[in-house]
């Protein structure tokens, strides 16, 4: 079975820093992973999704990596900001269609 | 466009009442999904609809819970007897194919079961 761990499991940074969130995966026969942004009481917002032939994906201030090999992740936000603040999860999709989640990473950036 | 609804949003119920939880997909995906999330916890797969069709039902944690999507779009969680360890939100998403690649979730609903 799939075992999806986010370290760590809650982040506090003052704005303007970068934010580095980690993923590790113990099967590395992945057809996709997936970062998520959960605010609470609302459903999942996909931010990236990274094939497993690729090495990393962009969209504005965040960037996504992924080391199939070694099995894991890392999301890295850039230059912080209040509305960053938010449950991050990864998740990773095996060869068939689930998805295995991570608990998450809780960030809060300080004003 | 529409996302993927759910009704209704929050679900208080007493130990051992049944409840029903509806999803909607977007329109003209074929794959639906239902998740449980405990407090605290990433979402756990519960089962999987291609059409009308269960394909996988191995993540319900018992007899009690029940999921069907008769005409292949509207999708419906029904928990028998609820428990108190049934309270979590129950997370519904959808996928153009089973192929697609990324799964669209909708708000989730909380159940309370008090």
């Amino acid at each position: 079975k799939q075992e999806v761990t986010q370290i760590p499991a809650a982040l506090s940074v003052p704005e303007g820093e970068n934010l580095v969130l980690n993923c590790s995966f113990t099967d590395s026969a992945i057809y996709n992973l997936q970062w998520f942004r959960q605010d609470p009481g609302k459903g999942l917002t996909s931010l990236l999704l990274i094939q497993s032939s690729q090495r990393e994906q962009t969209s504005g201030r965040l960037n996504a990596s992924l080391d199939k090999s070694s099995g894991r992740s890392t999301l890295y936000i850039a230059a912080s900001q209040p509305g960053d603040s938010a449950t991050y999860l990864c998740a990773v999709r095996g060869n068939d269609y689930k998805l295995s989640f991570g608990a998450g990473t809780t960030v809060t950036v300080r004003a | 466009g529409a996302g993927v609804s759910q009704s209704p949003r929050y679900k208080v119920a007493k130990r051992g009442q049944d409840v029903a939880l509806r999803c909607d997909p977007i329109s003209g995906h074929v794959s639906l999904f239902w998740y449980q999330q405990a407090l605290g916890q990433g979402p756990e797969f519960l089962t999987y609809f291609q059409n009308e069709a269960q394909l996988d039902k191995s993540g319900l944690p018992s007899d009690r819970f029940f999921a069907e999507r008769p005409e292949g779009s509207v999708s419906t969680l029904k928990i028998q007897r609820t428990q108190q360890e049934d309270s979590a939100v129950y997370l519904c998403a959808s996928s153009l194919t089973q192929g697609a690649a990324e799964q669209y979730f909708g708000p989730g609903t909380r159940l309370t079961v008090t």
